[in-house]
This record gives structure tokens, C-alpha cells and sequence, in this order.
């Protein structure tokens, strides 16, 4: 069973529109996150949820919007899709304790044409 | 600005000898540190942790040795295998945990048969 999983795989769409991305963990754990990996290769935190709350929000443009719809799902919508916005999008999960790590999922390689 | 740094893009070395992966970072709040391992088209998988109070954990034929002074950290592998090529991250944390992560570029490993 895959613990932390992303759909779509692969997504190529026009500037303009909109998409969302799908995160679904079934591991148990409260916390979940999207960083993006832009072609520099960093990767980067964007948002964090526990328990459906949002507690870290980086400066990320507000046509990103992460929504919690319960405690193992977090997807990230994105409105009016630039070019820049182009990256490798990853979700993660982690347990409340505070030296459990993060396990991620496999990745959504996003190309806005 | 970087505040992990991993100034290697690349490292190449021989089946059975000592891989050894090297990360700087610049913010003395940081306080736990991680190495994640990704292999092309998965996520990051956690491979080991140390955290500030120690200088050294080790992990099977992983070791992590940290020199707070320097504010260096490395990863020991030894010996290494060909399993081992993956592209490497370094991460860290000012939250005493993996709760918000600072990620490093990641240094690409090829170990040769």
C-alpha cells in the first residue's frame, strides 16, 4: 500500500488555466505539507496542515490554495497558471511527535505551456 | 538565500569504498538535521537524523557526523553500493524536529560496479 500518494502523476496544461493536485496519506498522521522543486532542484515548503488547520504558509502566491478536506487528505489548487509555475510538486506527512520525519509522495511533475 | 548548502552537485566513487556527502549550513538556530535520499521519479525517503546535542549517529552503514562550530554536517556511507546512487538532501530544522525543513540542493551519488 502506497503511504503517501499523488494524482496526477503528470500534468501539462496552458497558461491561464486552473488545476488542483490530490495528496492522500494512509499513514495515521496529523500533519501534512506540499513543497514545490523548481528547476534550480530546490525544494521548498509551501504549506503545512495539522488536523485540517493551516500552520505554516511560506510566500506563496494566493492563486495557490491548499484545502484540508480531513485529517488524510491535503490538495493544492492553483488558479490563473503561470509558466514559472512550472516544478515538480511533492506532499508529505508527519506524525505530531517532533522527531518523527516527513515521508513523501512520489511527486506531480507540473508543465505549464 | 541559501541557508543549506550543499556545494557538490555531483560525487562518483567505487563500489565498496566510502561515499562521503558533505552539507553547510548558515543559520545557528538550526538544531536537528536530516539526510533524505530520492531516486528519479519518487520522493524523498528519510534515511537518518541527528540532532544538536549529539555529534555523531550512526545507522548501519550510515554514519552522520555534525560539527556545530563549523556548521557542517556529512554522511558517511561505507561501504558503498551501487543501490546507493540517488540524489541526496540535506534538510534541516529550527523546530527541534521535522516539523518545517530547510532543504539543501542535494548532491547526485554514482557509485560504479
Amino acid at each position: 500500500d502506497t503511504a503517501v500518494s499523488q494524482t496526477p502523476k503528470y500534468l501539462v496544461t496552458q497558461m491561464g488555466n486552473d488545476k488542483s493536485i490530490k495528496c492522500e496519506q494512509n499513514l495515521g498522521h496529523d500533519t501534512m505539507y506540499w513543497y514545490k522543486q523548481d528547476s534550480k532542484k530546490f525544494l521548498k515548503i509551501m504549506f503545512s496542515y495539522n488536523n485540517k488547520e493551516l500552520i505554516i504558509n511560506e510566500t506563496v502566491p494566493n492563486r495557490f490554495s491548499p484545502k484540508s478536506p480531513d485529517k488524510a487528505h491535503l490538495n493544492l489548487h492553483i488558479n490563473s497558471l503561470e509558466l514559472g509555475d512550472s516544478a515538480v510538486y511533492f506532499c508529505a506527512s508527519r506524525r505530531e511527535a517532533s522527531e518523527d520525519t516527513q515521508y513523501f509522495g512520489p511527486g506531480t511533475r507540473l508543465t505549464v505551456l | 538565500d541559501q541557508q543549506v548548502k550543499q556545494n557538490s552537485p555531483s560525487l562518483s566513487v567505487q563500489e565498496g569504498r566510502i561515499s562521503i556527502l558533505n552539507c553547510d549550513y548558515t543559520n545557528s538556530m538550526f538544531d536537528y538535521f536530516l539526510w533524505y535520499k530520492k531516486y528519479p521519479a519518487e520522493g524523498p525517503t528519510f534515511l537518518i537524523s541527528i540532532s544538536s546535542i549529539k555529534d555523531k549517529n550512526e545507522d548501519g552503514r550510515f554514519t552522520v557526523f555534525l560539527n556545530k562550530s563549523a556548521k557542517h554536517l556529512s554522511l558517511h556511507i561505507v561501504p558503498s553500493q551501487p543501490g546507493d546512487s540517488a540524489v541526496y538532501f540535506c534538510a534541516a530544522s529550527a523546530t527541534g524536529g521535522s516539523e518545517k525543513l530547510v532543504f539543501g540542493k542535494g548532491t547526485k551519488l554514482t557509485v560504479n560496479p
